[in-house]
Formats: structure tokens, sequence, C-alpha cells
């Protein structure tokens, strides 16, 4: 198994602001991911982070407005560019070595006014 | 302020009891299917996986059932406790090259003590 720990756990962000979103896991992992979810909702999946090259994004989520960074087998971090009160949700990262056995971090709870 | 979500399906169960969730999923290629549990304020959590050449697969306390005829799969937990009350997604795993988990959409566990 893998701890995953996410910072800050919640923010309240100014439109228009960016938000940087830090995912630590305690072991090496092959997989990292970064999903989005709104309350009561399903999870989303937003990109896979690539360590050392450029995340592979879903449809609809592009680089410009959310770009990832994996320098690491262990951390990742997820920025929300140029906010709108449209991107509050919950922020999720998860880590594995498998697809289907993900870890997932506590999340992170963005309000964007 | 927050926006507020869609309401999941709930489903309520006495203590003691064996609850059955469903969900039917679309892809007929996908290649594992995926039980996962969501407690408040947690990220989810992996409960188990059944491939798509099985038709049954028992965990701890835990069994899911693959219908691959009718695209229907269900998690049945025996014995249920209250900490069992959580949201439960089912998410299936694509074939080939490019593995991703898609999630399902929620069902909300209520165990009445």
């Amino acid at each position: 198994s893998a701890v995953i720990s996410q910072k800050p756990s919640r923010d309240i962000c100014q439109r228009g602001t960016s938000l940087t979103i830090q995912c630590q896991v305690d072991s090496q992992v092959t997989m990292m991911f970064w999903y989005r979810q709104q309350p009561g909702q399903s999870l989303t999946l937003i990109a896979t982070a690539n360590q050392g090259s450029e995340a592979t994004y879903e449809s609809g989520f592009v680089i410009d407005k959310f770009p990832i960074s994996r320098p690491n087998l262990t951390f990742s971090t997820l920025t929300v560019s140029n906010m709108s009160p449209e991107d509050s949700s919950i922020y999720l990262c998860s880590a594995g070595v498998s697809y289907n056995e993900q870890f997932f971090g506590p999340g992170t709870r963005l309000t964007v006014l | 302020g927050e926006s507020v979500g869609l309401h999941l399906p709930t489903l309520s169960v006495q203590e003691g009891d064996n609850s059955i969730i469903n969900c039917a999923y679309s892809n007929s290629a996908s290649d594992y299917f995926i039980w996962y549990k969501q407690e408040s304020g947690k990220g989810p959590q992996f409960i188990i996986d059944i491939r798509s050449n099985m038709d049954k697969r028992q965990g701890q306390r835990v069994t899911v059932l693959l219908n691959k005829t009718v695209k229907h799969l269900s998690l049945q937990i025996a014995a249920t406790q209250p900490g069992d009350s959580a949201v439960y997604f089912c998410a299936e795993r694509g074939s080939g090259g490019y593995q991703k988990v898609t999630f399902g959409t929620g069902t909300k566990l209520q165990v009445i003590p």
C-alpha cells in the first residue's frame, strides 16, 4: 500500500489567481493521477502525471489550465491556473503500481470566489 | 457559496443485513471492473476488482459479481456494519495500451444501527 498526502487540504482563492496543489507519496510508485470531484458526484480524471515528461491530459483538460509536474517517483504538483468559480471542486491525487489499485490522497477542497 | 451536487442514489440497510450495490457499465471492451469506497471527507479506497473473464470474485466480507451479458456489476457486503457507511463507486479499466480507470456514479450506503 501507499500513503498519499496532499497540501493544502483546502483553500479559498480569488478569481484570476492560481493555486498549486502538492501530492507526496510515501513510497516509489509507477503511476500518479490527478482527479476532480464535485461534491456529491463522481471522479473525473484530469491527467496522468508522468515522471520527467509532460503529463497525459484527458479530453476537456489542457496543460495551460492545469499544468502538472512530476520531478520524481514520489511527488507531483497540479496547478489550477487563472481560476474561476467553475473551478471550485475537490482535487484528488492518486498513486499506485497498477491502474486498478490506486491509493488516493484526502483531497484538496478548492473554493474560488 | 459551495455548489450543491447531484443527489446520489441511497441504499439504507439494517446493521447485520447483507447489502447489494449495483452498477451498470457502458464499455464492453473494459478489461477490469473495480469497486471503491469513499468515506465522507476522504479519498476513495480500493475494495476489490474483477477481471472481465471472471463472473465472481470474493474478498473479505465482499463479493463482486459481473454479468457481461447485461453489462451489470454488483458488490455484495455481508453482515453490513456501521463502518461500511460510505459512497461506493464502480469503475472500469480500459484495455489495450492506455488503461485509464473511469469512475461511474456512486451509491450512498447508509447503515442503520
